[in-house]
């Protein structure tokens, strides 16, 4: 079980949108940054927002994050099929000294 | 271009070592922490280890502390990781990855990964 916590499955219909969910606690969230991936098995896993929402050059802006207290979120709008993949957020913790990665969140596009 | 290429998995039996490579190419490899993150079959990310640019500072995750050694060579800008002692459960592809100076612990590039089963 991680200690960052993700719903394991999230879904919508192509030009929908969909929020995906990220909690975790003060030695993490509360303290540190937020960073999510996208992960298509087989491939290596991709950086979609860094630093809670800001995006690397290459994403587009329809995919955001925020980050409030100890939660954080991935927003997708206008979903494409192609957006269908694994989405983790990951974060920092001073008490395990450790990156931590969330369980993940299973995204299919209807 | 950035470059991270994973090699030396493999098939190894429980109790046995195991070293991986990853050579880089395309970036300044001495400013960058390096990170070892692996995925287990049909589970999640998982990290395993980290050091920082000054080839001193590491960090480990608590299932491999003590088991597992990175190290790199900022001369041949390669990073390793030595898996001593394996157990079925360190099954995974694993990943190398690069953290920018101030990203907040961000993975902006990564390999393709090396396969590693342990197995009798």
């Amino acid at each position: 079980q991680s200690v960052l916590t993700q719903p394991p499955s999230a879904s919508g219909t192509p030009g929908q949108g969909v929020t995906i969910s990220c909690s975790g606690g003060s030695s993490n969230i509360g303290t540190y940054t937020v960073n999510w991936y996208q992960h298509i098995p087989g491939t290596a896993p991709k950086l979609l927002i860094y630093l809670d929402n800001l995006r690397p050059s290459g994403v587009p802006d329809r995919i955001s994050g925020s980050k409030s207290g100890t939660s954080a979120s991935l927003a997708i709008s206008g979903l494409h099929s192609e957006d269908e993949a694994d989405y983790y957020c990951s974060s920092w913790d001073d008490s395990l000294n450790a990156v931590l990665f969330g369980g993940g969140t299973r995204l299919t596009v209807l | 271009q950035v470059q991270l290429v994973e090699s030396g998995g493999g098939v190894v039996q429980p109790g046995r070592s195991l070293r991986l490579s990853c050579a880089t190419s395309g970036f300044n490899f001495r400013p960058y922490a390096l990170h070892w993150v692996r995925q287990a079959p049909n589970k999640g990310l998982e990290w395993v280890a980290m050091i920082w640019s000054d080839g001193i500072t590491k960090f480990y995750a608590d299932s491999v502390k003590g088991r597992f050694t990175v190290a790199r060579d900022n001369s041949k800008s390669t990073l390793s990781l030595q898996m001593n002692n394996l157990r079925a459960e360190d099954t995974a592809m694993y990943y190398c990855t690069r953290d920018p100076h101030g990203s907040g612990w961000a993975f902006d590039f990564w390999g393709q990964g090396a396969l590693v089963t342990v197995s009798s």
